[in-house]
């Protein structure tokens, strides 16, 4: 099976600009989990989307987004960048069924604003 | 917030040598994971406890969990150069059935060869 592909890996962005990250999850997941990793806060839940619906979402601005497609594609955006989003942004997929079980990790984004 | 502390934050060992990092969290739990990362990159999945488990192996590690206490310890026995990597323990903390993990802040182990 393939694994957790992110992309792109690396992104530079000015403050302001806004920007998209891809993941696609492994075949016949269904749960896709966004997380953000700073040096400062370490790792971060944004949100988790299961068969297109947001099922849950952290503690982060209106400015960070997501949506999830009918293929269990996930894109997550944020807009109007600041300085402090500069982060390595992780995505995880999982069967998404029942209690939470083993999540599989993309490579990650490293998201660098300047 | 972060759900657990991992301590220590650093470890630093040689090759062969024992590494115990422990983690804790703070409310009810379905279920513990670890998880290792190498330097900047994803994070790889190492092993599972449930919450009505004390103990379970795989390979060198060694996971023990006392939900009594709300910890949890991961111990890699005859440690290698390739152990060196940053750990986390995540806890899934919602009741219910959803994806989400709370992270640890995570332990960075250096293994010298």
């Amino acid at each position: 099976k393939a694994g957790v592909t992110q992309t792109p890996r690396y992104l530079i962005k000015t403050r302001g600009q806004q920007v998209t990250l891809s993941c696609s999850p492994i075949s016949g997941h269904r749960s896709v989990s966004w997380y953000q990793q700073t040096p400062g806060q370490g790792l971060q839940f944004l949100f988790e989307y299961f068969s297109e619906t947001q099922r849950n979402k952290g503690n982060f601005p209106g400015r960070f987004s997501g949506r999830q497609f009918s293929n269990s594609r996930s894109e997550m955006n944020v807009s109007t960048l600041e300085l402090g989003d500069s982060a390595l942004y992780l995505c995880a997929s999982s069967p998404g069924q029942g209690v939470a079980t083993e999540a599989f990790f993309g490579q990650g984004t490293r998201l660098t604003v300047v | 917030s972060q759900q657990g502390e991992e301590d220590p934050q650093a470890l630093s060992i040689q090759e062969g040598e024992n590494a115990t990092m422990n983690c804790s969290y703070k409310t009810s739990i379905n279920n513990l994971q670890w998880y290792r990362q190498n330097s900047g990159r994803g994070l790889v999945h190492l092993i599972l406890i449930r919450s009505n488990e004390r103990e379970k192996h795989s390979g060198r590690l060694r996971v023990t969990l006392d939900t009594s206490k709300k910890s949890s310890s991961l111990l890699i026995t005859a440690s290698r150069a390739a152990d060196t990597a940053s750990y986390f323990c995540a806890t899934d903390a919602v009741p219910g059935n959803t994806g989400k993990l709370i992270f640890g802040q995570g332990t960075t182990l250096q293994v010298k060869p």
